[in-house]
């Protein structure tokens, strides 16, 4: 069935450093990829998404590219800042349901 | 724009009764909705995805004896929680979409739910 898969469950990082989060997937169906993000005590909120392979999509200062070849859709930044501490979770679109994966905390410090 | 309100926010009930929680659509039809569950370590569990005019389908270890649902019209969906247990705690999220086609789910804010 359709999965998907987050291999870092924590990340702690300085201000201003880079930063990627994996996201892995697997689908019988044509994919199609979303980062949410969620802050504390909040509900997850849409980050990105795509279904195009190879092409960068932009949000926010995040990136990321669905890369159909290696079933990737990982989360980047260049820079990160404080305000970007939160749960990353990767999700894959199955008809009108998300299946999420197991989420990383990101952790930004001064 | 597309908002999605869920009701109540927190609710604590005693182990063996059950509670409902709403959600509702504002700005736009929603045709399906899909409830999940976030357990305390923070994964996301689907429990079901209601589809006007389909069957409720549920995922495998959730039952509607158990989470009974309903979707009556295109802006609201409700569910139960019968029987709650500590081991139904957790956030309920409903992500409702605009239509068969839409590319994203809008989630509500969710009912944290405590179960003494």
């Amino acid at each position: 069935g359709d999965s998907v898969t987050q291999t870092e469950g924590l990340v702690t990082l300085t201000k201003g450093l880079p930063v990627m989060l994996n996201c892995t997937y697997q689908t019988t169906y044509s994919p199609f990829l979303f980062w949410y993000v969620q802050h504390l005590n909040e509900a997850p909120k849409l980050l990105l998404k795509s279904s195009t392979d190879n092409k960068r999509t932009e949000h926010q200062g995040f990136y990321a590219t669905l890369h159909k070849s290696s079933s990737s859709f990982h989360l980047q930044k260049s820079s990160v800042q404080l305000s970007d501490s939160a749960l990353y979770f990767c999700a894959l679109r199955n008809y009108n349901v998300l299946y999420f994966g197991s989420g990383t905390k990101l952790t930004v410090e001064p | 724009g597309a908002l999605v309100y869920q009701y109540p926010r927190r609710t604590i009930c005693k182990s063996g009764t059950s509670m409902r929680m709403e959600c509702q659509a504002v700005g736009f039809q929603a045709t399906s909705v899909a409830w999940y569950r976030q357990s305390p370590q923070k994964t996301f569990e689907l429990i079901a995805l209601s589809t006007v005019n389909s069957a409720i389908k549920y995922e495998q270890n959730f039952t509607q004896e158990k989470f009974p649902i309903s979707h009556p019209n295109l802006s609201f969906s409700s569910m139960t929680v019968l029987n709650a247990y500590l081991e139904d705690r957790g956030l309920y999220l409903c992500g409702a979409t605009r239509d068969n086609s839409a590319e994203t789910l809008y989630f509500g804010s969710g009912t944290r739910l405590t179960v003494l």
